[in-house]
């Protein structure tokens, strides 16, 4: 099992430009989870999905969108970069059941300028 | 509200013990963790704690005292592997679908 993939791993974005950072997981996990953690703060949840078809906004989901058509695929959309929006993202998936254990994507580190 | 508060930074010698602290305020407690990140890297789980008492895991160790609102990670037989952070989140039942606060992370630095 591959567990979690991000890509990319890096990206550069110009105020207002679009980009979409993908997430994908071959455990069959129903839980996906969008994260951007920031120094000197905690994980913070932007988005999150139950189960194909679901999603819903965590705490910071302003300028951002998700979808989750497939299982396996979450996608993050970020519709305007602003220079804000400079952090790591991290994708993350767990099981409905059991400990609730978490299951974290290496993230995408994004600068805007 | 809710918060949770770790130190930010600790140092330790390799071979020694250290014990990292996290105290929390949730309205709906439902269980801890205690999560890894080295450099650049993504968070990994060491630990959940529901309920009160020691959970022993090779040379890390997490304690719980729910009335107190209080969790220690306990590492033993440091070694420089272990200079990491180590993030506390707490599992709210009043956030929908169990969302997780998470902490800032203790930074914690193994000196040979």
């Amino acid at each position: 099992n591959a567990g979690v993939t991000q890509t990319p791993k890096f990206q550069v974005l110009k105020t207002g430009q679009s980009m979409t950072l993908q997430c994908a997981q071959d455990m069959n996990h129903e839980y996906m989870s969008w994260y951007r953690q920031d120094p000197g703060m905690g994980l913070r949840l932007i988005h999150y999905s139950v189960g194909a078809g679901i999603t819903d906004q965590g705490e910071v989901p302003n300028g951002y969108n998700v979808s989750r058509s497939t299982t396996e695929d979450f996608p993050l959309r970020l519709l305007s970069a602003a220079p804000s929006q400079t952090s790591v993202y991290f994708c993350a998936s767990r099981n409905r059941e059991g400990s609730y254990e978490q299951y974290f994507g290496p993230g995408t580190r994004l600068t805007v300028t | 509200g809710q918060n949770i508060d770790q130190p930010t930074e600790m140092t330790a010698t390799e071979g020694a013990i250290v014990q990292i602290n996290c105290t929390y305020q949730t309205s709906g407690f439902n269980g801890l963790f205690w999560y890894q990140q080295h450099a650049g890297e993504a968070p990994t789980f060491l630990s959940y704690n529901v309920l009160d008492g020691l959970e022993e895991k090779g040379r890390f160790s997490s304690f719980l005292s729910r009335s107190k609102g209080y969790s220690y990670l306990l590492l033993k037989e440091l070694q420089m592997k272990d200079s990491a952070s180590y993030l506390c989140a707490v599992r709210d039942q009043v956030r929908s679908n169990y969302q997780l606060i998470w902490g800032a992370g203790t930074k914690l630095i193994i000196k040979p």
